[in-house]
This record gives structure tokens, C-alpha cells and sequence, in this order.
């Protein structure tokens, strides 16, 4: 079974709705973390969170909000979804050692907002 | 802020060519340095790391060496193979806080002929 796991995997969606992507790892780590990809720009650092009661906006949190409902999950939500938020997202887990910390990420999940 | 600037791409090489893709970056630190590589349809996984200093990280055939006189992290093999198509990303991590996030770089698409 994979480590780091995202629902849905594909989502199309309309303009306004709201939306929830949801994250699930099993590596017992306690930082997680939501990015977006977008062709030519690379990742972008959405929200990050060090532990279950700590949570951080990152570069481009504007329009998302995040939930750590346990140390495993971590669920990024779109309260009212618009076209330029069509991108694929990954979450991804690391367990904070320092200079060598190492992320992993899930498998993404492609969403389109019509 | 921090930041990292790779060569564009796509680079387009014949198998067994030798590859290099540049890698430069701007910290405000003394960062750690990483390449992740995305294989289609796939999250990123880490391909290799260096944390200090003329450190090299190898893995896969692949090197790259920290060199903090240049600021840089060149990504080289010596005999690509088709199976080697995938973007990849340099990244760095600012860890003089402790709570350290990832700044990636916008990927280079590496596509290799048979």
C-alpha cells in the first residue's frame, strides 16, 4: 500500500463550489504538507503543518484553507472554487530531521474548475 | 527569499548521451540542496541530497555536487537511458530555523530517445 495517499485522484468541479481534497499517510510523520503544480512554475507551497496543532500559510494560501484533523490527515479545502485554481496538487509528509529531512509526496490529484 | 532557477527545457537527448541540467540557487542560509524527480503520472520521489559543502549526492547513475562558491547543484549522468524521461526538480531547504520548507525550482523535462 502506498505511504502517502490523495482523494479524489481526478475532480472536475464548477465555478463556486467547494471542494475537499484529502490527504492520508501511514509514515507516522508529523509534518504535512499541500502544494500546487502548474505547467512552467514549478511547486508552490500552499499550507504546511510541523504537528497536529500547527498550521502555516505558505506561498500562495489565498482562496485555500487547510484542516490537520489527525496526525495521518491532512485536508485542503477550495470554499468557493474558480478556474485559475485548476492545477494538480500533491500532498506531501516528512518527519523533520534536520538538514537531511526528505518529503514524500502522494500520488497528486488533478482538479478542474469549469 | 530564497530561490532556485533551473536550465528550461525540454532537453531532448539520444540514449547513453552524457546529461547535465543546471541547478542555481539563492538562500539566505546555509541551505541543504535536493533533486526530486516526477515520472509521468507520478508524485516526486527524491533522487539524491547534499547538506553541506562539496558533498556529493549520487544516486541512479545521477551526481550532483554542492558547491557553495558558485551557488550551485549541476545534475549529470553519464549514460541517460529512455526510462530516465521524467521533470525534474532542484530544490533547497533553508534549515536555519529548524522549521524548514521546501523551495523548488520550475522543473526540467528530460525526454530520451531510443
Amino acid at each position: 500500500d502506498a505511504d502517502v495517499t490523495q482523494t479524489p485522484r481526478n475532480r472536475i468541479t464548477k465555478t463556486g463550489k467547494r471542494i475537499m481534497l484529502e490527504c492520508s499517510q501511514t509514515k507516522g510523520h508529523d509534518r504535512m504538507y499541500w502544494y500546487r503544480q502548474d505547467p512552467g512554475l514549478g511547486l508552490r507551497l500552499i499550507y504546511y503543518s510541523f504537528d497536529v496543532k500547527d498550521i502555516n500559510k505558505g506561498e500562495i494560501s489565498d482562496g485555500y484553507s487547510v484542516s490537520r484533523q489527525a496526525q495521518a490527515k491532512f485536508s485542503l479545502s477550495l470554499e468557493s472554487a474558480i478556474p485559475n485554481q485548476t492545477a494538480l496538487y500533491f500532498c506531501a509528509t516528512s518527519d523533520g530531521t534536520g538538514r537531511t529531512d526528505t518529503q514524500y509526496f502522494g500520488p497528486g490529484t488533478r482538479l478542474t474548475v469549469l | 527569499g530564497d530561490s532556485v532557477t533551473q536550465m528550461e527545457g525540454p532537453v531532448t537527448l539520444s540514449e547513453e548521451a552524457f546529461l547535465t541540467i543546471n541547478c542555481t540557487y539563492t538562500a539566505t542560509g546555509y541551505p541543504s540542496l535536493f533533486w526530486y524527480v516526477q515520472y509521468p503520472g507520478e508524485g516526486l520521489q527524491l533522487l539524491l541530497k547534499a547538506t553541506k559543502a562539496d558533498d556529493k549526492g549520487s544516486n541512479k547513475g545521477f551526481e550532483a555536487t554542492y558547491r557553495k562558491e558558485t551557488t550551485s547543484f549541476h545534475l549529470e549522468k553519464g549514460s541517460v537511458q529512455v526510462s530516465d524521461s521524467a521533470v525534474y526538480f532542484c530544490a533547497l531547504s533553508d534549515n536555519d530555523s529548524g522549521y524548514s520548507t521546501l523551495t523548488f525550482g520550475k522543473g526540467t523535462m528530460l525526454l530520451v530517445s531510443p
